[in-house]
């Protein structure tokens, strides 16, 4: 079954740091694209980031450029988040996503998301 | 504030069609670039619907159907049903952005 399961959210102070993974299975983990999404509570999406399938090109949001950082470990089938200089407005659930081949910026599949809260 | 710009919600009754218009300019939509969108049901992750602006994934109703023209892109419902009630989503690349990818403001569909 292709699926990819997300880990690492959780409450942190603003201004703190958290690392987010996403585990990929089922599928040719480096024949894909990937990216996170997020969706605050009550919210529309949010694409955050994207990654190639050989992580030599990354690509972020405004409202996180210079913050967060992606990257993946493809022997490993995982995508990575690490997220600095947490603001309130990052409270969110984030997603992560696979990019189709034929489509880019489509995303066929996706986890069921990890929560991210920032809160003093 | 997103760049594509949706309805926030649509109705109809079951058997009805809807249709959900994505608004963009000429960063987006209007310089060619392809459209994609999305369902969410309640408590759920987003589910590719319609990819390409026109293509279907393996599984997904012919009920379904996406188009493009100019600056704009719809997804029209036909024959609507109970279980079609959820947040659609338009999806686009935009040139104006540094972070390419960007989602539309969404619309709830409510099936009366």
């Amino acid at each position: 079954e292709v699926q990819l399961v997300e880990s690492g959210g959780g409450v942190v102070r603003p201004g703190g740091s958290l690392r987010l993974s996403c585990a990929a299975s089922g599928f040719t983990f480096d024949d894909y694209g990937m990216s996170w999404v997020r969706q605050a509570p009550g919210k529309g999406l949010e694409w955050v980031s994207g990654i190639n399938w050989n992580g030599g090109s990354t690509g972020y949001a405004d409202s996180v450029k210079g913050r967060f950082t992606i990257s993946r470990d493809n022997a490993k089938n995982s995508l990575y988040l690490q997220m600095n200089s947490l603001r309130a407005e990052d409270t969110a659930l984030y997603h992560c996503a696979r990019e189709l081949p034929a489509a880019p910026g489509a995303f066929d599949i996706w986890g069921q998301g990890t929560m991210v809260t920032v809160s003093s | 504030q997103s760049v594509l710009t949706q309805p926030p919600s649509v109705s109809g009754a079951p058997g009805q069609r809807v249709t959900i218009s994505c608004t963009g300019s000429s960063s987006n939509i209007g310089a060619g670039y392809d459209v994609h969108w999305y369902q969410q049901l309640p408590g759920t992750a987003p589910k590719l619907l319609i990819y390409g602006n026109s293509n279907r994934p393996s599984g997904v109703p012919d009920r379904f159907s996406g188009s493009k023209s100019g600056t704009s892109a719809s997804l029209a419902i036909s024959g609507l049903q109970a279980e079609d009630e959820a947040d659609y989503y338009c999806q686009s690349y935009d040139s104006s952005l540094s972070g390419p990818y960007v989602f539309g403001t969404g619309t709830k569909v409510t099936v009366l």
